[in-house]
Parts: structure tokens; C-alpha cells; sequence
């Protein structure tokens, strides 16, 4: 167990639809990393965050939106969702900066 | 981004047998790490390396960071058949994100 908790595990929805993907860092850790696994392929940065603050974007469509808030809890908004956005999304949390805890992922599965 | 590629794709080993994977990029990095994921899971950090010629073990695990900066070798020794999984190097040159390589898909047979 990394300390990284991330919820829904799973979720089903259709295209067109938005859907919020939340994470919670391990205690002490003030930065947050989204990722995007699609099947069989390593994973894609999406975004980071630190301390509430955008620190780093990645291959972020668009339409993907995140946010840190004061708990330090994230959210990966997906908006306009397309078959292509089912994948695995992951969340990292860290305190030194290279040394990044992923959460279990959600995986998410657009119809 | 950095492109970084990770050989061999898969490997299919008898258990107690060693194991040799490497990760290679056209970028320099400061930093390397490998990592572990298991079937529907998050990837779990394995070892973490930090300078150029530093080589490090972590039970089973021996990995090296190379001395030109752009690439890393992770070997596992006395193979068992939880070492199954995928095998994930990343690399990062700054305090931000992280570039993960293509994965090496490991099968040991009992």
C-alpha cells in the first residue's frame, strides 16, 4: 500500500459525458501527478500540482482539467469524454521530487 | 517529449534463472528509477538512482545508472514467479514529471 488513495476504482460512462477522478496524497506529500495509461502502454504525464499550484504540464488534452485543493486532495476533471479517454488513470504523490507513490488507479471505460 | 525505450519487450524466464533488462533514451537525465506494475495496479518504485556510474541493490534487484546519463540496466537474480509483471524505467531531469519507458513484460515459468 503506497498511501496513495484514489476512488472510483472503476467507471462506466458514455461519450459526452463528464466524469471527476479524486485522489488523496500520502500524509506530508504536497505533490500530486496525474497519469494516463492506455491498454498495454507506459504512462503519459498529465499534470502536476504543488501545494495548490500548478507546477507542470504534460500531454494534457484540452478538455482534461485538474485542481489541488487546500487538503491537498486533487481532481482530474475529464470533460466531452471520447472512446479513446478509457484508460487507467493514475495519481502519484511525492515529497522528494523523484521518488513518486502511485495510487491504484481508476480505470475508466467510455461506452 | 524524451523517447525512452526499453528492451527487451517481453521475456519469458525459467524460475531460479537471472534476469537483464535496459532502458535507453536519446535524452540525459538526473535521475532513474524503475518501477513494477502489477495487472490493474499502480506502479510500485523499485530502486531509484541519482548519479552517473551509481550502481544500486534493493534485495534480488541490482540496477545502474549509466555513466552517459541516457541510460539504465535493472538485473534480477534467483528468479520467482512474483517477479511476473511489467517493468517500467523513468527518467526525470527536473523536480517535475516523469518519462516512463515502454515497459518490459516479464513471465517466469515454475
Amino acid at each position: 500500500d503506497s498511501g496513495v488513495t484514489q476512488t472510483p476504482k472503476h467507471l462506466i460512462t458514455a461519450t459526452g459525458q463528464r466524469v471527476t477522478l479524486r485522489c488523496s496524497p500520502r500524509s506530508g506529500d504536497l505533490s500530486v501527478y496525474w497519469y494516463q495509461q492506455s491498454l498495454d502502454q507506459g504512462l503519459q504525464f498529465l499534470i502536476q500540482y504543488y501545494n495548490g499550484e500548478e507546477r507542470a504540464k504534460g500531454n494534457i488534452l484540452e478538455r482534461f482539467s485538474a485542481q489541488q485543493f487546500p487538503d491537498l486532495h486533487s481532481e482530474l476533471n475529464l470533460s466531452s469524454l471520447e472512446l479513446g479517454d478509457s484508460a487507467l488513470y493514475f495519481c502519484a504523490s511525492s515529497v522528494v521530487p523523484n521518488e513518486q507513490f502511485f495510487g491504484p488507479g481508476t480505470r475508466l471505460t467510455v461506452l | 517529449g524524451q523517447q525512452l525505450n526499453q528492451s527487451p519487450q517481453s521475456m519469458f524466464i525459467q524460475e531460479g534463472e537471472d534476469v537483464s533488462m535496459n532502458c535507453t533514451s536519446s535524452s540525459i537525465f538526473n535521475t532513474w528509477l524503475w518501477y513494477k506494475q502489477d495487472p490493474g495496479e499502480g506502479p510500485v518504485l523499485l530502486i531509484a538512482l541519482y548519479k552517473a556510474g551509481e550502481l544500486t541493490s534493493n534485495g534480488r534487484l541490482t540496477a545502474q545508472f549509466g555513466i552517459t546519463r541516457k541510460d539504465s540496466f535493472l538485473n534480477i537474480s534467483a528468479s520467482i514467479p512474483s517477479d511476473v509483471g511489467i517493468y517500467f524505467c523513468a527518467g526525470q531531469t527536473g523536480a517535475n514529471n516523469l518519462f516512463f519507458g515502454t515497459g518490459t513484460r516479464l513471465t517466469v515459468i515454475p
